[in-house]
């Protein structure tokens, strides 16, 4: 089993839809939770961080679930802007490194 | 501050062929990270380096894969000799875990598009 699973993908939404992306972890002593975005040939970048509370930037909301080792990001009216590849990333204990998920694809059509 | 700079951002080889990957981590950050994304296996950790010194190479997939960084400013990732089947995209990245001003972030460079022959 794969340390970090997400939805494969992809998925085509038209504008104004609401997604939600699903990871699951399989290291119960994971410490940190981050969403990453990667664009078309470009190298990902931090959308943002995952907090036990939840948490909200914008149009986009993080969730994460300890007991079921599930993170979730939801992104609300979505734009032709937000199609990318969404990285789930976990991260161990101060000085362990992330590892990523392998990715899902968002289109947004018009 | 420039962000991770990384050269070549292409490169064509042929088989055989030495090739040479460089980074350039942001300033004041104390990791490096080199990793290789493919299509079938996703974004996989090479070998991280703490303060120049290499940490953890066990993702460098066999002994034609090496990697240096003399000093904290500079990094490379040599395949020698190459093959098909390390067409790849590879990016370094680099991430201060100072625990008064790390932002828990890993700042990706542009990537170098690898294509042997």
């Amino acid at each position: 089993r794969k340390e970090v699973e997400q939805d494969p993908g992809p998925f085509n939404v038209p504008e104004g839809a609401t997604v939600a992306f699903n990871c699951t972890y399989s290291n119960s002593a994971s410490q940190s939770f981050f969403w990453y975005r990667q664009d078309c040939r470009k190298e990902p970048k931090l959308l943002m961080s995952v907090y036990s509370s939840g948490n909200e930037d914008g149009r986009f909301t993080a969730q994460l679930n300890r007991a079921s080792q599930y993170i979730s990001l939801l992104i609300r009216d979505s734009k032709l802007s937000d199609s990318a590849t969404y990285l789930c990333v976990v991260k161990g204990h101060y000085g362990q490194n992330f590892v990523f998920g392998p990715g899902t694809r968002l289109s947004v059509l018009p | 501050d420039a962000g991770v700079i990384q050269s070549p951002r292409h490169e064509v080889t042929e088989m055989g062929q030495e090739v040479t990957l460089r980074c350039k981590p942001i300033s004041g950050h104390d990791y490096l990270f080199w990793y290789r994304q493919t299509m079938m296996r996703g974004l996989e950790l090479l070998i991280y380096f703490n303060n120049n010194v290499p940490i953890d190479d066990s993702g460098m997939p066999e002994d034609r894969f090496s990697a240096k960084m003399p000093n904290a400013s500079f990094s490379t990732l040599k395949i020698q000799p190459s093959e098909p089947r390390d067409s790849a995209v590879y990016f370094c990245a680099s991430e201060t875990r100072h625990r008064e001003f790390g932002s828990d972030e890993q700042f990706f460079g542009p990537g170098t598009r690898l294509t042997v022959l």
